[in-house]
């Protein structure tokens, strides 16, 4: 496996329902984010992992729950989700001593539906 | 609120046709990037540009950073069916997070 990638790809889940997904990055970085991507709207950062530290939490509702447990991994816990959570969910990374620039490299996404 | 403008939203064109893409705003930025997303991925990274008047080109794309370091555009010359996609500038503040733009998302038809 080579740069980001996220599973699933898809996912359907009801409003009481409890899903993870996941992203894994093979590019050796040690910064991780969460982005979510609507329609109509630019990207919203959600969370931002540096040296696997939380840095960053952008005013995301409770019932998103990220966690990284080493510099390769994120994740983000879903629980009662809403219908307008419904969105492609982006995960990305870079190498923290280059964050001057903070050029970041993207997974493919999980578009989530949310019933 | 920090807040990256794109302009034009949708742009619909044919093969070998020339289109520019703007990205304003005005805050000043350490750096701008620029990149591409295709249906069903992320998106990828195309260039970064950090000085206030840079030019940069690959290939049939020149990228431009405004003299002030506020405003970028994107100019594809001879745009080609792979050119589609929703093209998106960033801005970055130093060690800050990225600001995205709103977008802008062309299709180049045969």
């Amino acid at each position: 496996e080579t740069g980001v990638t996220q599973t699933p790809r898809h996912l359907v889940m009801g409003m009481t329902n409890k899903k993870s997904l996941k992203c894994e990055q093979h590019l050796g970085h040690n910064a991780m984010y969460w982005y979510k991507q609507s329609a109509k709207k630019p990207l919203e950062l959600m969370f931002v992992y540096s040296l696997e530290e939380r840095v960053e939490n952008n005013s995301v509702p409770s019932r998103f729950s990220p966690e990284c447990p080493n510099s390769s991994h994120l994740f983000l816990h879903l629980h009662t989700l809403q219908p307008e959570d419904s969105a492609l969910y982006l995960c990305a990374s870079s190498q923290e001593a280059q964050r001057r620039y903070n050029e970041q490299f993207f997974g493919p996404g999980t578009r989530l539906t949310v019933l | 609120t920090q807040l990256l403008e794109q302009s034009p939203q949708f742009l619909s064109i044919q093969e070998g046709e020339n289109l520019t893409v703007y990205c304003n705003s005005s805050s000043v930025f350490s750096s701008l990037q620029w990149y591409r997303q295709e249906p069903g991925e992320g998106p990828v990274l195309l260039v970064t540009v950090v000085t206030g008047g840079e030019v940069k080109k690959l290939k049939r794309l020149t990228f431009q950073f405004g003299d002030a370091r506020k405003d970028s555009s994107l100019h594809i010359t001879a745009a080609q069916t792979g050119d589609t996609g929703l093209y998106l500038c960033a801005g970055a503040r130093g060690t800050d997070k990225l600001i995205f733009g709103t977008g802008t998302r062309l299709q180049v038809f045969p």
